[in-house]
């Protein structure tokens, strides 16, 4: 079965320094892996996706994030955070042989300090 | 381009009536997704809809929750004999294809469900 596993109910840093939002999957097979933010009284939006290739992937607004294999983990990562990157973060999984059910982890609300 | 809408944004209900929440998908995509979004939770996923294929329901928690797509593009989901425990805010999305699993979802607003 699939699952995603986001460690952290909630991540605190200030501005400028780096963030880390981690993110562990299990799957039974080879892995999409997507990051999301909500903002406040906003829908969903997409950050990033890992599909194959290169394990670093670049997204939206300044993130990134890598995809290791051995550790099963895609921690969304920003090397300066700013006080706007403040939000709810998701991450999701998709077995691309099993179907098209994505699995989402519960979030992680990060919190950047001015 | 107009993005996914969701109708209605909130709606209120009393135990054990039915409600129809609609999602109107991005135009020209396949692909629809209904996810629920409870309190300190993540997305749980409900039913998927590609094309013309029989929709993965597997999601669906009980056999109250219901959803069609009607033409290939507008989706319903019914929940009949509302429970507390059904309030939460329902998502919809939509994609391209959906075929292959990489596709980004859009998603619309959501609607807010309370069930008093």
């Amino acid at each position: 079965a699939q699952s995603v596993a986001q460690p952290e109910d909630q991540v605190n840093v200030a501005e400028g320094n780096p963030l880390t939002v981690k993110c562990t999957y299990s799957v039974s097979g080879n892995p999409y892996l997507f990051w999301y933010v909500q903002y406040p009284n906003r829908g969903l939006q997409f950050l990033l996706k890992y599909i194959t290739g290169d394990n670093l992937v670049k997204g939206s607004y300044g993130f990134e994030a890598e995809f290791n294999k051995s550790q099963t983990s895609f921690h969304l990562k920003k090397p300066s955070a700013l006080v706007s990157d403040s939000a709810l973060y998701f991450c999701a999984v998709r077995d691309r042989g099993g179907g098209f059910k994505t699995i989402f982890g519960a979030g992680t609300r990060l919190f950047v300090k001015a | 381009g107009a993005g996914v809408s969701q109708s209605p944004s909130n709606k209120v209900t009393e135990k054990g009536k039915d409600v129809e929440l609609r999602c109107d998908p991005i135009s020209g995509h396949t692909a629809l997704y209904w996810y629920r979004q409870s309190l300190g939770q993540g997305l749980e996923f409900l039913i998927y809809f590609q094309g013309n294929s029989a929709p993965d329901k597997s999601g669906l928690p009980s056999d109250r929750f219901s959803a069609e797509r009607t033409g290939g593009s507008v989706s319903t989901l019914t929940i009949q004999r509302t429970q507390q425990e059904d309030s939460a805010v329902y998502l919809c999305a939509s994609s391209v294809t959906g075929i292959g699993g990489a596709d980004t979802q859009y998603f619309g607003p959501g609607t807010r469900l309370t069930v008093l």
